[in-house]
């Protein structure tokens, strides 16, 4: 399964955007690259997906590197309900979630 | 709309009692999947539900875990003799559609199964 590198904790400051990277660079290209979160006690919450081209919801947007190594999710402008472990995962059509350690992200008042 | 819910939120057992945690999936939803979470880990996949097809039982951990879905819907996790190492945040989670490439997956609260 390809892998995915994420830092392991950033920090921002609210009201200020925030580019959470993710590395992954053994992706193939049927692999779908996918975002969720787990806020404090929940239970993770989807964020956003893409292939190739970038990506925006009412959530976050997407940004993938032509080479498609990489991405990036965008948090135009961080509330403190933001702060959460951030996962990006490559779905192949597998019918589970393969999470690893995630960016856990803090967010300063 | 109503989301996924689990129950009960908290479960405090005794090492070899069985327990049985609970799962709602979104009305409709054909995938439901349990997962568990062990503290500061990441999620471990459980097992998988789709429709009337076999479920996929890869992830689980030992012959003590179970878990089946009634009428395409509720699911129940059965866990017989617990141990402590058995001791996580029981997940489900539910999907409208079979495949992951275009859906998102519904995450219940959790279930903290903690055995002492």
């Amino acid at each position: 399964d390809a892998k995915t590198t994420q830092p392991n904790s950033m920090e921002s400051n609210e009201e200020e955007p925030v580019h959470l990277p993710c590395n992954h660079s053994t992706i193939s290209g049927t692999d779908y690259i996918h975002w969720y979160r787990q806020l404090p006690s929940q239970g993770p919450e989807y964020v956003i997906h893409g292939l190739t081209s970038n990506v925006n919801n009412r959530m976050a947007s997407l940004a993938i590197a032509e080479d498609r190594k990489s991405s990036t999710l965008i948090l135009h402008r961080a509330t403190l309900r933001d702060a959460a472990v951030y996962y990006c995962i490559l779905i192949k059509g597998a019918q589970k979630l393969v999470f690893g350690q995630g960016t856990r992200l803090t967010i300063n008042p | 709309g109503a989301g996924v819910s689990q129950s009960p939120s908290n479960k405090v057992t005794e090492k070899g009692k069985d327990v049985e945690l609970r799962c709602d999936p979104i009305s409709g939803h054909t995938a439901l999947y349990w997962y568990r979470q062990s503290l500061g880990q990441g999620l471990e996949f459980l097992i998988y539900f789709q429709g009337n097809s076999a479920p996929d039982k890869s992830g689980l951990p030992s012959d003590r875990f179970s878990a089946e879905r009634t009428g395409g819907s509720v699911s129940t996790l059965t866990i017989q003799r617990t141990q402590q190492e058995d001791s996580a945040v029981y997940l489900c989670a539910s999907t409208p559609l079979a495949g992951l490439l275009y859906n998102e997956q519904f995450f219940g609260p959790g279930t903290r199964l903690t055995v002492l």
